[in-house]
């Protein structure tokens, strides 16, 4: 069974600092990984999607594959409160159907 | 990004009664739409899967008698929870492909059903 994998938290970061989210993945037939933000109560939100080994930058967000390790991660730069949220890593193969990790919370304190 | 929109937003109904959720893509065509299911501190679990005019297909555990899917256009697709009982409390979110040759999949703003 595929399986992606997150570090519940929280994971604290003070305002301004980078935060560092990271997710394992089991299929190494995967071929996408997304990361979408979620706010309590609210539905997820696409922050960012990867497809190739390396990085992706979009603003203060970046994200990290590596294929050979089966890692995905998520770097947030100049972390603001507004940030505070889980974030969710997910991946697809060729069906596009998603599986989703269980969400890391993060908590940027002021 | 891709516009999806679901309604209602929340719904509360007694136990026994069905209850229909729409979920609609405002700017594009879907040809594939997905219904999720999520339980309080718990990540996205996928129900189904709705292609538009054919048969869903249902995940392993989830009784297709009891969530019925109609993708009758490109732009919408329904999920009706019949008979719905207090376990089927939950948040129920859709989310489709924007297009083909892209696999990123926008959520629509989810349902919170609450069954009395």
């Amino acid at each position: 069974q595929k399986e992606v994998e997150q570090n519940s938290g929280p994971l604290s970061v003070p305002e301004g600092a980078i935060a560092s989210l990271n997710c394992t993945y089991s299929d190494r037939g995967s071929q996408s990984f997304f990361w979408y933000r979620q706010y309590s109560g609210k539905s997820p939100e696409l922050i960012m999607s990867i497809y190739s080994n390396g990085d992706k930058e979009d603003g203060r967000f970046t994200a990290q594959l590596n294929k050979a390790s089966q890692y995905v991660s998520l770097l947030i730069r100049d972390s603001q409160p507004s940030d505070s949220a889980t974030y969710l890593c997910a991946d697809t193969g060729t069906a596009s159907k998603l599986t989703f990790g269980t969400g890391t919370r993060l908590q940027v304190t002021l | 990004g891709a516009v999806v929109s679901q309604h209602p937003s929340r719904v509360i109904c007694k136990s026994g009664t069905s209850v229909k959720i729409e979920c609609r893509s405002l700017d594009f065509q879907a040809t594939t739409m997905f219904w999720y299911r999520q339980f309080p501190k718990q990540s996205l679990m996928l129900m189904a899967t709705s292609n538009e005019g054919s048969k869903a297909t249902y995940e392993q555990g989830v009784e297709k008698d009891k969530f019925l899917i109609n993708h009758a256009s490109l732009t919408l697709s329904t999920l009706t929870v019949t008979s719905a009982h207090p376990e089927d409390s939950s948040f129920y979110i859709c989310s489709a492909i924007s297009g083909v040759g892209t696999n990123i999949q926008y959520f629509g703003a989810g349902t919170r059903l609450s069954v009395l």
